[in-house]
């Protein structure tokens, strides 16, 4: 069965410096690739997602991940972090061809002026 | 389109209760699915649904039952409420192939039970 681990369950980043959040995967074969947010309060909403096509994905609010086989991991980063990024991140894992995908622990993102 | 919707938001039981956490959607998805998220944890699939009529237990099943009449609603029930239900459950749903179709959640209900 597939799984991602995500590793640091919070990370603090300074407004304007960079942002990396880490997930690893695990998979016999390729998987679909999520990143999703949850802003305080809310449901989940999708960032970007990895289904097979180029391997560096760009979702929305500037964040990109890229899939890297040999490494099993789909890094989330965006160059210049905000105040408004401060959220919880959820990688979520599903084999090709499934509509249930497994969660990661969330990694909370703190950013401090 | 109000997308996926859930009520209440929020819901304190006492122990031996039962409620019904209602969940509607209005984009036509086939796939349905129930989680709870507790702190630290992730999201943990309780039931799923691929259509009317058709139901199936996830990751963690126990003290819920579900049921699915109708493409729009997809209602959760929790028989005989206990402290370990006490959690944030999300509702969400999607088209056939998460490769071309995404996942949409609701706003959540935050359910304590004392």
């Amino acid at each position: 069965a597939q799984s991602v681990t995500q590793l640091g369950s919070h990370v603090s980043v300074s407004e304007g410096a960079l942002v990396l959040l880490r997930c690893n995967y695990s998979s016999s074969v390729p998987p679909y690739l999520f990143w999703y947010v949850q802003y305080p309060n809310q449901g989940l909403q999708l960032l970007l997602k990895y289904t097979s096509a180029a391997t560096l994905v760009k979702g929305i609010n500037g964040f990109e991940a890229e899939f890297k086989k040999s490494e099993t991991s789909f890094h989330l980063t965006k160059p210049s972090a905000h105040m408004s990024d401060a959220a919880e991140y959820f990688c979520a894992v599903s084999e090709r061809g499934s509509y249930i995908p497994t969660f990661g622990r969330g990694t909370s993102l703190i950013v401090h002026p | 389109n109000a997308g996926v919707t859930q009520t209440p938001k929020f819901r304190i039981l006492k122990i031996g209760q039962s409620m019904t956490l209602q969940c509607a959607q209005d984009m036509n998805h086939n796939y349905m699915y129930w989680y709870r998220q507790d702190p630290g944890m992730g999201l943990k699939l309780i039931y799923y649904s691929v259509g009317a009529g058709i139901t199936d237990k996830g990751e963690v099943p126990n003290g819920y039952n579900v049921s699915r009449s109708t493409t729009e609603d997809f209602p959760l029930r929790l028989e005989l409420a206990a402290p370990s239900q006490t959690s944030v459950y999300f509702c969400a749903s999607s088209g056939r192939q998460l490769s071309t179709d995404t996942q949409y959640f609701g706003p959540g209900t935050r359910l304590t039970v004392l």
